[in-house]
C-alpha cells in the first residue's frame, strides 16, 4: 500500500521564477492538503483540495495556486518566487474532508536564491 | 499564524526517562493531534484525541486534553534514543479539516 509520495525531493530556483510541486495521495484517499514549513517552525496550512476544487485556504497570497486531478493527485504552483518562499513543502492526504488524521509525504525542499 | 504553542521548545533527557510535552491553543477544536518529525522529513501521525475525550493511550504514549484550559500534554514513557525528533501538536478547528500546528518541541534522548 503506497503512502503519500512527493516530487521532486529537492529544488533550487531563482527569485522571480515559477515552480510546480507534485503529490500523490495515499491509496484510498481523495483529499489533499498542502503545508509550508519554514526552518525551525511548524507547518502552515496553504490549501486543501477535494473533488478537484479548492475547499479551504490558509493565509497565503494568490501566487500560491493548486490543482487536483481526477486520480486525486495534486500540484502546488508558486509564481514569482521570493526568498521567503524557501521552505519544506509538505503534502498530506486524508479521506474526504473528515476531521481525521492526515498522512504526510516526505516533502519537497525548495530553496530560492 | 499558528494556534498551538508547545512547551518546552526543547527537551533533553536520558534513555529510560519519561518525556512530557505540553500544548496550548486558543480557539474551540474538533480534535487535537500529535505528530512526530525526524530531521526535517515528513510528519508521522502519533495520536488523535477528540474534544469530548480527556485521555488516550497508544503504546508508550499518553495524551491528555483539557478543553476548559485549552491545553494538551503528550507523555512518552521509557524513552529511547529513537524517540529523538520534533513533536508537534495540531488542532483541528470546529467545522474545518485543516491542521493548525504549533512550533514544536525538539526532544533529544541520549543513550
Amino acid at each position: 500500500d503506497a503512502g503519500v509520495t512527493q516530487s521532486p525531493t529537492h529544488l533550487i530556483k531563482t527569485r522571480g521564477q515559477q515552480v510546480t510541486l507534485r503529490c500523490s495521495p495515499k491509496s484510498g484517499h481523495d483529499t489533499v492538503s498542502w503545508y509550508q514549513q519554514a526552518l525551525g517552525q511548524g507547518p502552515q496550512f496553504i490549501f486543501q483540495y477535494y473533488e478537484e476544487e479548492e475547499r479551504q485556504r490558509g493565509n497565503f497570497p494568490d501566487r500560491f495556486s493548486g490543482h487536483q486531478f481526477p486520480n486525486y493527485s495534486s500540484e502546488l504552483n508558486v509564481n514569482a518566487l521570493l526568498l521567503g518562499d524557501s521552505a519544506l513543502y509538505l503534502c498530506a492526504s486524508s479521506w474526504r474532508t473528515e476531521n481525521l488524521e492526515q498522512y504526510f509525504g516526505p516533502g519537497t525542499r525548495l530553496t530560492v536564491t | 499564524s499558528q494556534q498551538g504553542e508547545e512547551d518546552p521548545q526543547a527537551l533533553s533527557i536520558q534513555e529510560g526517562e519519561n518525556a512530557t510535552m505540553n500544548c496550548s491553543y486558543k480557539t474551540s477544536i474538533n480534535n487535537l493531534q500529535w505528530y512526530r518529525q525526524n530531521s526535517g522529513r515528513g510528519l508521522v501521525h502519533l495520536i488523535l484525541i477528540r474534544s469530548n475525550e480527556r485521555e488516550k493511550h497508544s503504546g508508550r504514549l499518553r495524551v491528555t486534553l483539557d478543553t476548559s484550559k485549552k491545553s494538551s500534554s503528550l507523555l512518552i514513557t521509557a524513552s529511547r534514543a529513537a524517540d529523538t525528533a520534533s513533536y508537534f501538536c495540531a488542532t483541528v478547528p470546529g467545522g474545518y479539516n485543516k491542521l493548525i500546528f504549533g512550533a514544536g518541541t525538539r526532544l533529544a534522548v541520549h543513550p
